[in-house]
């Protein structure tokens, strides 16, 4: 199994700035089998990046993704009021598993 | 448009039965692989399993294998999970979600999700 680590656990950011959000593999996630989901309290996740840096239908252009290998990472180039979640990594180069999560708050 | 719509929260004893739905629409429902995830009270995500309608083939997370059971009626579009026999720890948000296959370097096939549901509480207490 393919663990995640994701980092930090929790970011203090204010609107306008930049998030950088880390997630690290035990392994290799071949192919950049890599998503990302944004979770708002009491709402499903929804996918933000597949394929390590492929923006979902309908996701603004601040979110990118980038990464290989092991390591990859979701930025939110200027936080908006409506961005402020849990964001979990994804992998699906093996059977599925998720990370624990970063909340940006 | 594309919708999961799953039924709604459930308070069951420990011991009991229980099935959950989710009926989808939008999407021509054989062809595609639909699933569920996990979330426990206050923790991440977790994913459970996938079914591909068209001809039920099923996979599960080792952490689940034969503790739940997923299936799919084609007539209605609509996935199912099920349990025999519930405990305490199967107290949890359950997410029905369109799975988008992918094929690893191993020839096996994963998945992301694409669509979810709105999640099923299943509450689990004596």
């Amino acid at each position: 199994e393919i663990v995640l680590t994701q980092s930090p656990g929790t970011m203090s950011l204010s609107p306008g700035e930049r998030a950088t959000l880390s997630c690290r593999a035990s392994q290799r996630v071949g192919n950049t089998y890599l998503a990302w989901y944004q979770q708002k309290p009491g709402q499903a996740p929804r996918l933000l990046i597949f394929g390590a840096s492929s923006r979902a239908t309908g996701i603004p252009d601040r979110f990118s993704g980038s990464g290989s290998g092991t390591d990859f990472t979701l930025t939110i180039s200027r936080l908006e009021p409506e961005d402020f979640a849990v964001y979990y990594c994804q992998q699906y180069g093996g059977s599925p598993t998720f990370g624990g999560g970063t909340k940006v708050g | 448009e594309v919708q999961l719509v799953q039924s709604g929260a459930e308070v069951k004893k420990p011991g009991e039965s229980l099935k959950i739905s989710c009926k989808a629409s939008g999407y021509i429902f054989s062809n595609l692989w639909i699933g569920w995830v996990r979330q426990m009270p206050g923790k991440g995500l977790e994913w459970v399993g996938v079914i591909y309608p068209g001809d039920s083939t099923t996979k599960y997370s080792p952490s689940f294998q034969g503790r739940v059971a997923i299936s799919a009626d084609r007539s209605t579009s609509t996935a199912y999970l099920q349990w025999d026999a519930l405990k305490a720890s199967d107290t949890a948000v359950y997410y029905c979600a369109r799975h988008v296959t992918m094929i690893t370097f191993g020839g096996a096939a994963s998945w992301y999700f694409d669509f979810w549901g709105r999640g099923t509480l299943v509450t689990v207490s004596s």
